[in-house]
């Protein structure tokens, strides 16, 4: 089983849809955990952390299933501005070092 | 907020020369910063941890020979591509954190190296 592992995507949503990616980690002792997002030919950057109680930015809210070892990042609105590739990101142990998903690719379409 | 740079952002070069990359910390001490690797349409991987001081450590599978850090002060962290050949064409890029509060992650603009 990978370390972490995404829905394969791509997603091509509306503008206004809701949409939700899932993904899951290997680690059980893995104890923090992240989405970041990555635009084409850029670096990823941090779009949220997720706690265990699940929180929520705005349009979007991350949930942890720590039993099913199971991250989801839900977009509401949809906006074009949300199309990029996102990233589930679990670090391993304290030493910063970050294991990334394969990411999900998600087109907004007008 | 803290800042870490990329140079140069993109790169070409002949096969069989080496390549220099660097990252630094704009604004804020990084004793350890990493060097993760993306080709074309999947994920980053992590290479190597890059120690202020002494010798990287390089994940499994990556030629530490081929791939030399460098890490000679707490803002400046370097990669060389030794002998780059086209396989080694792919997005490099570099992380560092401010070790303090919640030791949050930032990640340098990337360098793109195009091997011919």
């Amino acid at each position: 089983r990978k370390e972490v592992e995404q829905d394969p995507g791509p997603f091509n949503v509306p503008e206004g849809a809701t949409v939700a990616f899932n993904c899951t980690y290997s680690n059980s002792a893995s104890q923090s955990f992240f989405w970041y997002r990555q635009d084409c030919r850029k670096e990823p950057k941090l779009l949220m952390s997720v706690y265990s109680s699940g929180n929520e930015d705005g349009r979007f809210t991350a949930q942890l299933n720590r039993a099913s070892q199971y991250i989801s990042l839900l977009i509401r609105d949809s906006k074009l501005s949300d199309s990029a590739t996102y990233l589930c990101v679990v670090p391993r142990g304290s030493a910063r070092q970050l294991t990334f998903g394969s990411g999900t690719q998600l087109t907004v379409l007008p | 907020g803290a800042v870490v740079s990329q140079h140069p952002s993109w790169v070409i070069c002949k096969s069989g020369t080496s390549v220099k990359i660097e990252c630094r910390s704009l604004d804020f001490q990084a004793t350890t910063m990493f060097w993760y690797r993306q080709f074309p349409k999947q994920s980053l991987m992590l290479m190597a941890t890059s120690n202020e001081g002494s010798k990287a450590t390089y994940e499994q599978g990556v030629e530490k020979d081929k791939f030399l850090i460098n890490h000679a002060s707490l803002t400046l962290s370097t990669l060389t591509v030794t002998s780059a050949h086209p396989e080694d064409s792919s997005f490099y890029i570099c992380s560092a954190s401010s070790g303090s509060g919640t030791g949050e992650l930032f990640f340098g603009e990337g360098s793109r190296l195009t091997v011919l």
